[in-house]
């Protein structure tokens, strides 16, 4: 079945760092997702991209839809403390797959 | 209203028992999933109803029996469940179509 990649698996960075994850896959998707999760809820949208090299912002986040449609980037800004979470990227094409996810970690 | 609501936020149930998760929106959304995601692992994908119609069903187990009566309600009944079923469930909704899913809080199921 279609797999996303993930990476990095987690971090721990400083407040006030800038972060980059990102995602790639073998399959390629018309809508590239990217969700955060914290403990105990469910995932919440940050930012959808719906065209290939489409780059959008949300405050401090960044996202990009990759050229080949196979891959995306997460950059978020001058990180705080409430940026701690789960972030995942999600590919869909008919259904929404999810990567395995990159456990964010800040220190005060 | 923008939310997905997810009832019960908990529930323990025994191996012999039957319940049912509810989940309801009114985004107007005609797309609703119920998804599985165990601990420190991504949510994965269980049921798609579109247009109230079981279009995917992820070769889910038959102990798991999902219902959509309307287009804002859609049901996930559960039956002689395994104590490996232990997991949140989420259910989601959206446009039909490649659009984003908006996610309800879960329900936090466990089997005993």
């Amino acid at each position: 079945g279609q797999q996303l990649n993930q990476s990095p698996q987690s971090m721990f960075i400083q407040e006030g760092e800038d972060v980059s994850m990102n995602c790639t896959s073998s399959s390629i998707f018309n809508t590239w997702l990217w969700y955060k999760q914290d403990p105990g809820e469910g995932p919440v949208l940050l930012i959808a991209l719906y065209k290939a090299g489409e780059l959008t912002s949300n405050g401090r986040l960044t996202a990009q839809f990759g050229i080949t449609r196979k891959d995306s980037f997460l950059n978020i800004s001058a990180s705080i403390p409430s940026d701690v979470g789960i972030y995942f990227c999600a590919g869909l094409e008919g259904k929404l797959i999810f990567g395995q996810g990159t456990t964010l970690q800040v220190k005060p | 209203d923008t939310e997905v609501t997810q009832t019960p936020k908990h529930l323990v149930m025994g191996m012999t028992n039957k319940k049912s998760l509810k989940c309801e929106q009114h985004m107007g959304h005609r797309a609703m999933y119920w998804y599985k995601q165990k601990a420190k692992k991504p949510p994965e994908l269980m049921f798609v109803y579109s247009y109230e119609k079981l279009s995917i069903n992820e070769s889910v187990p038959s102990r798991f029996s999902p219902e959509c009566p309307n287009s804002s309600l859609l049901n996930l009944h559960l039956h002689a469940l395994q104590p490996e079923d232990s997991a949140l469930y989420l259910c989601a909704s959206s446009q039909v179509g490649d659009y984003g899913y908006t996610f309800g809080s879960g329900t936090r199921l466990t089997v005993v």
